[in-house]
């Protein structure tokens, strides 16, 4: 069965903390996207990667950074986390451009305090 | 960022009942893809649609790629409490640039 894992499920930390979620797809897809997911507000796209080392900016990058040194794995950073970063956190892999749509992982609920 | 707009936003129904929820857009699409994501879950998709006019069902759902390919729907029929959960619709424009726009989500209760 195909998967995108996210390495936390649930994840407390505290402001000023460096935070780093993990995404990782077995499916050899060559795009990765990272989600956050606020009530009311849907999914906003933080950044996203066509390929290793690849990285562009999405709707929301401001406070985050990105780093894809393989292709299966694609990590979010929050450099100095705040209280206005706790949010659903959702990764996403696809092929072909995204035709044939999206696969997410499980997200991570990161709360910070 | 451009976004669809999706309605309704939220839906309280009665077991047995059929919904409609639907997603618009200002600009012209190639593909739609409605999602369903369960509570504490990442999204799964349920359908997708690729030609204007088309028609897809999957089991109690169906929706359809609007004509003007600015518009499409999802129904589904005869609600079960495991319908519960946050539905989207994505859309997929010119050029291929691989990213999918979403909608805001219908949150969808189910009364048994």
């Amino acid at each position: 069965d195909v998967k995108v894992t996210q390495s936390s499920r649930y994840l407390v930390k505290r402001t000023g903390e460096k935070v780093f979620l993990e995404c990782v797809q077995d499916m050899d897809h060559e795009n990765m996207f990272w989600y956050r997911q606020d009530p009311g507000l849907g999914l906003r796209l933080i950044y996203f990667s066509y390929d290793v080392k690849m990285k562009e900016k999405g709707d929301i990058p401001e406070g985050y950074s990105v780093s894809r040194e393989k292709k299966e794995r694609f990590s979010l950073i929050l450099e100095s986390a705040s209280t206005n970063q706790t949010s659903m956190y959702l990764c996403a892999s696809s092929r072909d451009r995204g035709v044939y749509g999206y696969t997410f992982g499980s997200g991570t609920r990161l709360t910070v305090v | 960022g451009q976004q669809l707009n999706q309605s309704p936003q939220s839906m309280f129904i009665q077991e047995g009942e059929d919904v409609s929820m639907n997603c618009t857009s200002s600009s012209i699409f190639n593909t739609w893809l409605w999602y369903k994501q369960d509570p504490g879950e990442g999204p799964v998709l349920l359908i997708a649609l690729y030609k204007a006019g088309e028609l897809t069902s999957n089991g109690r759902l169906t929706a359809q790629f609007g004509i003007t390919r600015k518009d499409s729907f999802l129904n589904i029929s005869a609600s079960i409490p495991s319908d519960v959960g946050i539905y989207f619709c994505a859309g997929s424009g010119s050029g291929n640039t691989g990213k999918l726009i979403f909608g805001q989500g219908t949150t969808l209760q189910v009364k048994p």
